[in-house]
């Protein structure tokens, strides 16, 4: 069970804007930068959005992020059949023992 | 290009030890703090664990599941990385990533990524 908690999936079709919840507490997402990583089906992650809401190079400005409070949320407009994966957020936290923690993973399908 | 290129992965009995290793090359290995993260089949991501470079005390930090089992170490000289796996357990199964978190602007990214290398654990 993931202290930070995603929706198991989403859907949208090509074109549309799709949005992924990232709940928290105080103690991770509250105080600490939210990360945000695409899986590729049979590949591994790859960083899309650090600092809240930074892309690295080379990733399209579709994808953006934002962090309020004790959430944080991708959001990806013109959907695409390549955007088809695996989502996870990500941060630290700070609790008991400190650990870096990530969702649950969201897929998302582009129907 | 930036590389990170696990391996040590295989089959071990539950109660068993492997040591994985990871080979950077591409980018400043000795100023990255590293990690290893582990997917198990069909499940999420998992923090395992990770290691500060040495400006920062070259000191390790554990998720809970595998805390006085598992240790990372560097060896700079070597750019790569070591998790010592010991007391494995069958929901240690999964596929092994390292990831690299540059720091300076990057701080808490992690921005470099291997392929991963499988560690099944079964008797």
């Amino acid at each position: 069970q993931s202290v930070l908690t995603q929706p198991p999936s989403v859907s949208g079709t090509p074109g549309e804007r799709v949005t992924i919840s990232c709940s928290g507490s105080s103690s991770n997402i509250g105080t600490n930068y939210v990360y945000w990583y695409q899986q590729l089906p049979g590949t591994a992650p790859k960083l899309l959005i650090y600092r809240n809401n930074q892309r690295p190079s080379g990733v399209p400005d579709r994808f953006s992020g934002s962090k309020s409070g004790t959430s944080a949320s991708l959001a990806v407009k013109g959907l695409r059949s390549d955007d088809e994966a695996d989502y996870y957020c990500a941060t630290w936290d700070g609790g008991l023992s400190g650990s870096y923690v990530f969702g649950s993973g969201t897929k998302v399908t582009v129907v | 290009e930036e590389q990170l290129v696990e391996s040590g992965g295989g089959l071990v009995k539950p109660g068993g030890s492997l040591r994985l290793s990871c080979a950077g090359s591409g980018f400043t290995f000795k100023n990255a703090w590293m990690n290893w993260v582990r997917q198990a089949p069909g499940k999420g991501l998992e923090w395992v664990g990770r290691i500060k470079h040495n400006a920062d005390g070259g000191t390790p930090d554990y998720a809970a599941p595998v805390k006085g089992r598992f240790t990372i170490s560097r060896d700079d000289s070597k750019d790569t990385l070591y998790l010592q796996m010991n007391t494995l357990q069958t929901e240690d199964t999964a596929v092994y990533y390292c990831a690299a978190d540059p720091r300076g602007n990057w701080v808490g990214a992690l921005l470099y990524w291997g392929r991963g290398t499988l560690v099944t654990v079964s008797s």
